[in-house]
């Protein structure tokens, strides 16, 4: 039963590098999110998918592109990777679009750093 | 704007203490409001939702719309509860997906 899956676990870049962070959900859930988490600052939405086929921004969407593969697939993409992206990003679904008490499920999360 | 504070970064108290964790919000719409927690080395997992008006793992939470808050409360302080809490309120996105914005977290100590 594994949920929401994220990949990689753990990544080093260089600045200006790009890279795709991927995330699977075998839940059969609609909607999906990508969140980065920095100290002291909680977590922040950056781009989210209410549905398969839809994309939207959420908090802090600038330097990130998304694409919403499939209904199990969600991924993140840096383009150019700066250093202010260092992160651990984390990647969420959620069943029903319009039922509010239906939470976010989480993966384990990717942990960032670019030099 | 929506806005979720959690004005304790850390807090530490002794097996068997009460405890009590502060969220206040700021929502022009119906607040719904949520409890998250991650165990170290473990997912973040929701611990409670305030519309369900549950006790999971003996913690409680009342929406105090009157406040606009939604603190946290345990009678009796274990140590499998030390943990960071995040409060989070959930806002209708505009493609119609249930966003959640997060308060910053407060990391609960719980000393033997």
């Amino acid at each position: 039963n594994a949920g929401v899956t994220q990949t990689p676990k753990f990544q080093v870049l260089k600045t200006g590098q790009s890279m795709t962070l991927q995330c699977a959900q075998d839940m059969n859930h609609n909607s999906m999110y990508w969140y980065r988490q920095d100290p002291g600052m909680g977590l922040r939405l950056i781009y989210y998918s209410a549905s398969e086929g839809t994309t939207d921004k959420g908090e802090v969407p600038n330097g990130y592109n998304v694409s919403r593969l499939n209904k199990r697939e969600f991924s993140l993409r840096l383009e150019s990777a700066a250093p202010s992206q260092t992160s651990v990003y984390f990647c969420a679904s959620r069943l029903f679009r319009h039922d509010f008490n239906q939470p976010q499920h989480f993966g384990d999360g990717t942990r960032l750093s670019i030099l | 704007a929506q806005r979720v504070t959690q004005p304790e970064k850390l807090l530490s108290v002794f097996k068997g203490a009460p405890v009590e964790l502060k969220c206040n919000y700021s929502y022009s719409g119906s607040p719904e409001l949520f409890w998250y927690v991650q165990y170290s080395r473990q997912r973040l997992q929701l611990l409670l939702r305030h519309i369900s008006r549950e006790s999971i793992k003996g913690f409680t939470a009342d929406l105090n719309k009157g406040e606009t808050s939604f603190h946290l409360k345990k009678p009796f302080a274990q140590e499998e509860d030390s943990a960071m809490y995040y409060c989070a309120l959930s806002v209708l996105g505009k493609t119609g997906a249930n966003n959640l914005f997060f308060g910053t977290g407060t990391r609960l100590t719980v000393i033997p």
